[in-house]
């Protein structure tokens, strides 16, 4: 099983659709969970941690199930700007904790 | 301010040839990370640093590989004997604190390296 799994998609939705991705994660001794942003040809960037009551960023709203192992995003009102890859990050457990595991990423495009 | 530099931007290099991918964190930030992306694909953990010490290096693929930090800031990866499916790019990325804290990852533009 791979350290972090994603939804592989693509994700083709019109502006204004609300759009959800989900990311597993074997190792349950994780505690710091990410999604990062990746325009095509860009370096990744951070859209937001991932907290264990769950938060929200104006149209995103991230969740952690801790029980199931896996997070998700949640995009109300896309745009067409939202159009990247969405990846999740999740770090590893007890002496590794200060390694950064990416998964694949999901792409999502926006069209009009 | 500065962010992180990485130098250089493209190399191409013949197969067998050794080279050197450098990387200049954003200063003060004391975790200092090395991923790889193939074409279309994610990215792929080779190792991290905590100040100059690299408690984890399992992602390096093989013993050609290896890297090193000093001074807690700049960081080296070096590719010794490359082969083609070296070609990729190397991704360098540092953080302030330690990942329990949810710092960020602040990536460089990365370094394109072509094996010919």
């Amino acid at each position: 099983r791979k350290e972090v799994e994603q939804d592989p998609g693509p994700f083709n939705v019109p502006e204004g659709a609300t759009v959800a991705f989900n990311c597993t994660y074997s190792n349950s001794a994780s505690q710091s969970f990410f999604w990062y942003r990746q325009d095509c040809r860009k370096e990744p960037k951070l859209l937001m941690s991932v907290y264990s009551s769950g938060n929200e960023d104006g149209r995103f709203t991230a969740q952690l199930n801790r029980a199931s192992q896996y997070i998700s995003l949640l995009i109300r009102d896309s745009k067409l700007s939202d159009s990247a890859t969405y990846l999740c990050v999740v770090n590893g457990g007890g002496t590794s904790y200060g390694k950064l595991t990416f998964g694949q990423g999901t792409i999502l495009t926006v069209h009009p | 301010g500065a962010g992180v530099s990485q130098s250089p931007s493209n190399k191409v290099t013949e197969k067998g040839k050794d080279v050197e991918l450098r990387c200049d964190p954003i200063s003060g930030h004391t975790a200092l990370y090395w991923y790889r992306q193939s074409l279309g694909q994610g990215l792929e953990f080779l190792i991290y640093f905590q100040g100059n010490s690299a408690p984890d290096k399992s992602g390096l693929p093989s013993d050609r590989f290896s890297a090193e930090r000093t001074g807690g800031s700049v960081s080296t990866l070096t590719i010794q004997r490359t082969q083609q499916e070296d070609s990729a790019v190397y991704l360098c990325a540092s953080s302030s604190q330690g990942t329990a804290y949810n710092s960020p990852l602040h990536f460089g533009n990365g370094t394109r390296l072509t094996v010919t």
